[in-house]
């Protein structure tokens, strides 16, 4: 089964650049989406389709796929985008799988 | 404005059954595939399947085939996930997501807000 690999937890100061990986085989060759999940709600789509923001997502937040990895890239960090970081590969198929997750704490 | 809402909190016994519901509204039920997560204890988020509300064509991660069934009556714009025969293990919360499509690429954009299952006995 495919599987998509996250670092466990990445760590910025405020008003930092950020960025978290998700590496898979061939990655680049799926569409990649990213949710943030907050303690105690539910997951909000921040990225689809490797580059695209929801409407209601701040600019400052950024995708990229290429190769064997996806980054999702938070520049000028604030306090409230602390939260866990899933990646989510569409491949095609509706059989999807997420990443492990990746914590984001703003120091 | 879509919305999906999920049934509340369950406490059931090992071996009791149990089916939880998602109802959508401000979109086309029937034309939007929806996704089931499972999120254990302070872990991440878990693949179960995906059902189409049209024709309840329902597709499983192999991780849950065979231990939960998703099914949904469209009349009430409902989806429905239930266990047969519950265990310990499936202490979790259970969210519904709305996968949207735009070409070429789809995703899962709108998010119940998650239904706790505890099974203890």
């Amino acid at each position: 089964s495919y599987e998509l690999a996250q670092p466990p937890s990445v760590s910025v100061s405020p008003g930092q650049t950020v960025s978290i990986t998700c590496s898979g085989d061939d990655l680049g060759d799926k569409y990649v989406c990213w949710y943030q999940q907050k303690p105690g709600q539910s997951p909000v789509l921040v990225i689809f389709q490797d580059t695209k923001r929801p409407s209601g997502i701040p600019e400052r937040f950024s995708g990229s796929n290429s190769g064997n990895t996806a980054t999702l890239t938070i520049s000028g960090t604030q306090a409230m985008d602390e939260a866990d970081y899933y990646c989510q590969a569409w491949g095609g198929s509706i059989n999807w799988v997420f990443g492990g997750g990746t914590k984001l704490t703003v120091l | 404005e879509v919305q999906l809402v999920q049934s509340g909190a369950e406490v059931k016994k090992p071996g009791e059954s149990l089916k939880i519901s998602c109802k959508g509204s401000g979109y086309s039920f029937t034309t939007d595939w929806i996704g089931w997560v499972r999120q254990m204890p302070g872990k991440g988020l878990e693949w179960m399947g995906i059902i189409y509300p049209g024709d309840s064509d329902a597709r499983y991660s192999p991780s849950f085939q065979g231990q939960v069934t998703m099914s949904a009556d469209k009349s009430i714009s409902t989806a429905y996930l239930q266990w047969s025969s519950l265990r310990a293990s499936d202490t979790a919360i259970y969210f519904c997501a709305r996968q949207s499509c735009s070409d070429p690429s789809c995703y899962l954009e709108d998010w119940g807000q998650g239904t706790l299952v505890t099974v203890s006995s």
